[in-house]
């Protein structure tokens, strides 16, 4: 069973500090992803990588960065954090080869509040 | 472009009732198609997923099949549980990396 760990599960922040969030895979997949869920706008992808030293923008990237130093571990970074950040988190692993017909494994997520 | 349409927000259901949640996809390709289903609390986890070669998919009593011709892929299942409550997402690829998830259909069962 894929296994996707996510830290922390829930973190308060300051508006203008700096957030990082972390996502570890243990099944060698090549990509990983991360989105976030809001009410009513369902899953937007952030960021997304397919392998150790990639990371591309996905639909919604302004405001975060991204981090692949190794196969198993993918970071978000929010730089300057704003309220409008606020949300639920989830990293994704999927696919020892490329392509999006690939199954995706979740973590838990990461529930953010920026105060 | 890419896209997946859930028209329901919400479907609200009775123990042992017939469930179908109504999923629609753009038409750029034959793109991979899969049903996701999120508990409360965890993350999104594949209920099923079907390719252009198999055309019809199931699982734990759920089936899901690829209609080219009307570009649909409703969710089905004859009789729901209590314990099907959930959110279902339909999600399609890109022949990319990335997929493309539909707004989500909360489905709540009673007993």
């Amino acid at each position: 069973e894929a296994a996707v760990t996510q830290s922390p599960r829930n973190k308060v922040a300051v508006t203008g500090g700096k957030v990082t969030l972390s996502c570890n895979q243990t099944n060698n997949h090549n990509n990983m992803y991360w989105y976030r869920q809001d009410t009513g706008h369902g899953l937007r992808l952030i960021h997304y990588s397919y392998g150790a030293g990639s990371t591309e923008k996905g639909d919604i990237p302004d405001g975060y960065k991204a981090s692949r130093p190794s196969q198993e571990n993918f970071s978000l970074i929010l730089e300057l954090a704003t309220p409008s950040q606020t949300s639920v988190y989830f990293c994704a692993s999927g696919g020892t080869g490329g392509g999006s017909a690939e199954t995706l494994y979740f973590g838990s997520g990461t529930r953010l509040t920026v105060l | 472009g890419n896209s997946v349409t859930q028209m329901q927000g919400q479907v609200t259901l009775s123990e042992e009732e017939f469930l179908f949640i109504n999923c629609t996809y753009s038409t750029t390709g034959y793109p991979t198609l899969f049903w996701y289903v999120q508990y409360p609390g965890e993350g999104p986890q594949l209920l099923l997923k079907v390719t252009t070669a198999n055309n019809k998919g199931s699982s734990r009593g759920f089936e899901a099949t690829y209609d080219k011709g009307t570009t649909s892929f409703h969710l089905q299942k004859a009789s729901v549980q209590e314990s099907d409550s959930a959110v279902y997402y339909c999600v399609r690829g890109t022949g990319g990396y990335k997929v493309v998830f539909g707004s989500g259909t909360r489905l709540l069962v009673s007993p």
